[in-house]
């Protein structure tokens, strides 16, 4: 089973913090995302990444980046943490989909306060 | 950027019940669809893929209808552990991929 690991699950941090969120997959899958949930607003995508080194804005990219210097690792970066950032931060990957067992898979989760 | 449309429910059905659920999307370029399960502070999981000619899955169903722009799932004979929100996914195609998740569908099965 592909595993998406995400480094913390509970993460309280302090406004104007610099935070980082990390996300490994062990699977070798190509594509990686990161995704903000909040109530009634569902998931939104953040960034994500086909390469190494390559990262493509999603819908919300404002006040974060991201950084892929691995395939395995994508990482989420708050510059200066705000209270509209709480919120549950998800990461998943996939293969191409041209691949038959395409999909995605989702780590568990980290559930951001800042306060 | 293209939408993913689903009633956010709830639905509340009894055990045993056959419960349906629809999914709208607007891109008319989208070439994979999915069905993924959310359990309450838990992280979306894969349910099933939605191919073209429909597929079936012990008591899950998912239906593509390309013509009108939606994708379903049937659920027959609902378990209470069927509980859960049940999210429709679709990749925005045309040369590069982009997964748009809908808000979700909350059912609530009873005894």
């Amino acid at each position: 089973d592909v595993k998406v690991t995400q480094s913390s699950r509970y993460l309280v941090k302090r406004t104007g913090e610099k935070v980082f969120l990390e996300c490994v997959q062990d699977m070798d899958h190509e594509n990686m995302f990161w995704y903000r949930q909040d109530p009634g607003l569902g998931l939104r995508l953040i960034y994500f990444s086909y390469d190494v080194k390559m990262k493509e804005k999603g819908d919300i990219p404002e006040g974060y980046s991201v950084s892929r210097e691995k395939k395995e690792r994508f990482s989420l970066i708050l510059e200066s943490a705000s209270t509209n950032q709480t919120s549950m931060y998800l990461c998943a990957s996939s293969l191409a989909p041209d691949r038959a067992d395409y999909g995605y898979t989702f780590g568990s989760g980290t559930r951001l306060t800042v306060v | 950027r293209k939408e993913v449309e689903q009633d956010p429910g709830p639905f509340n059905v009894p055990e045993g019940a056959t419960v349906a659920f629809n999914c709208t999307y607007s891109n008319s370029a989208s070439q994979s669809f999915f069905w993924y399960r959310q359990d309450c502070r838990k992280e979306p999981k894969l349910l099933m893929s939605v191919y073209s000619s429909g597929n079936e899955d012990g008591r899950f169903t998912a239906q593509l209808n390309r013509a009108s722009q939606y994708i379903s799932l049937l659920i027959r004979d609902s378990k209470l552990s069927d509980s859960a929100t049940y999210l429709c996914v679709v990749d925005q195609s045309g040369g590069s991929y982009i997964p748009t998740f809908g808000r979700g569908t909350s059912l609530i099965v009873h005894p």
